[in-house]
C-alpha cells in the first residue's frame, strides 16, 4: 500500500518560533507532492512540488522536495496564531489521484 | 466567481435513509473527487471522475455511488445510510496535469 507519513503528528509552539514539518512517501508512480492547510473544513492549497532541490516560497512558508530520499519539508518562520491548523501532505500518482498523510496538528500559542 | 460548492453542509439522518450529497464546481474542471475524512484522520479517496460519464472507485471501499452526467456536477449517493457512514465528506476538483485539487467546504454527515 502506498503510504505518506507525516511527522510530528502534533506540535505546539509559541508565536515567533520557526517550525519544520516532515513528509515522507513511497515512490510508486510518483508525479508530485502537495501541501495543504486545513483549518476548519476544506483543505486549502499551499504548494505543489515536482522537482528535487527547488524551494517554493510564499511569504513565511517554504517547502522543498528531495526525490532521492523521498521526503519533503514545510517550513514556517515567525509563526503566528493564525498558522494554527492541520498541515496535510499528499502524494500525487498517475491519474491525478492524491494519497494523504495523517497531517500535523500545529498549535501556535500567543 | 469560480468556486466549488457542497450541500448540505450538515446532515443528521436516521439509519436506512437514502441520501445524496451534492457537489458542484464552476471552474470547468474535468476531474472531480470525493474524499471521506474522520475527525483527526487522513483523507481517503472514495470516488473520482475524469470527465462526463467517467466514474472510478477510490482507495477506500465505500457503499456509496456517484454519477457524472454534467461536467460541473458530481453527486454522491448512499442508498441506505448506517451509523458507520458518519463522517465528513469532501469534494474536490482539478484540471489537466500537475494542477492542484480545489476542495469544497465539506458535508458533515451524522447517521443515528
Amino acid at each position: 500500500e502506498d503510504k505518506v507519513v507525516q511527522s510530528p503528528l502534533s506540535l505546539v509552539v509559541h508565536e515567533g518560533d520557526t517550525v519544520t514539518l516532515n513528509c515522507s512517501y513511497e515512490v510508486t508512480n510518483f508525479r508530485s507532492l502537495l501541501w495543504y492547510k486545513q483549518e476548519k473544513k476544506a483543505p486549502t492549497f499551499l504548494f505543489m512540488l515536482t522537482s528535487s532541490g527547488i524551494e517554493k516560497k510564499s511569504g513565511r512558508l517554504s517547502s522543498i522536495l528531495d526525490k532521492k530520499e523521498l521526503f519533503s519539508i514545510l517550513n514556517i518562520t515567525a509563526t503566528q496564531t493564525g498558522d494554527s491548523a492541520v498541515y496535510l501532505c499528499a502524494r500525487e500518482t498517475s491519474g491525478s489521484r492524491l494519497t494523504f498523510g495523517e497531517g500535523t496538528q500545529l498549535t501556535v500559542n500567543p | 466567481e469560480a468556486d466549488i460548492y457542497q450541500t448540505p453542509r450538515y446532515l443528521v439522518i436516521g439509519t436506512g435513509k437514502k441520501i445524496t450529497l451534492e457537489c458542484s464546481q464552476t471552474m470547468g474542471h474535468d476531474k472531480m473527487y470525493w474524499y471521506q475524512q474522520d475527525p483527526g484522520m487522513e483523507l481517503h479517496l472514495i470516488h473520482y471522475s475524469y470527465g462526463v460519464n467517467s466514474t472510478e472507485k477510490g482507495d477506500l471501499s465505500s457503499e456509496s455511488t456517484v454519477s457524472r452526467i454534467r461536467t460541473e456536477h458530481f453527486p454522491l449517493t448512499l442508498e441506505s445510510a448506517r451509523p458507520s457512514h458518519t463522517s465528513q465528506y469532501l469534494c474536490a476538483s482539478s484540471e489537466g496535469l500537475y494542477n492542484e485539487q480545489f476542495f469544497g467546504p465539506g458535508t458533515r454527515l451524522t447517521v443515528l
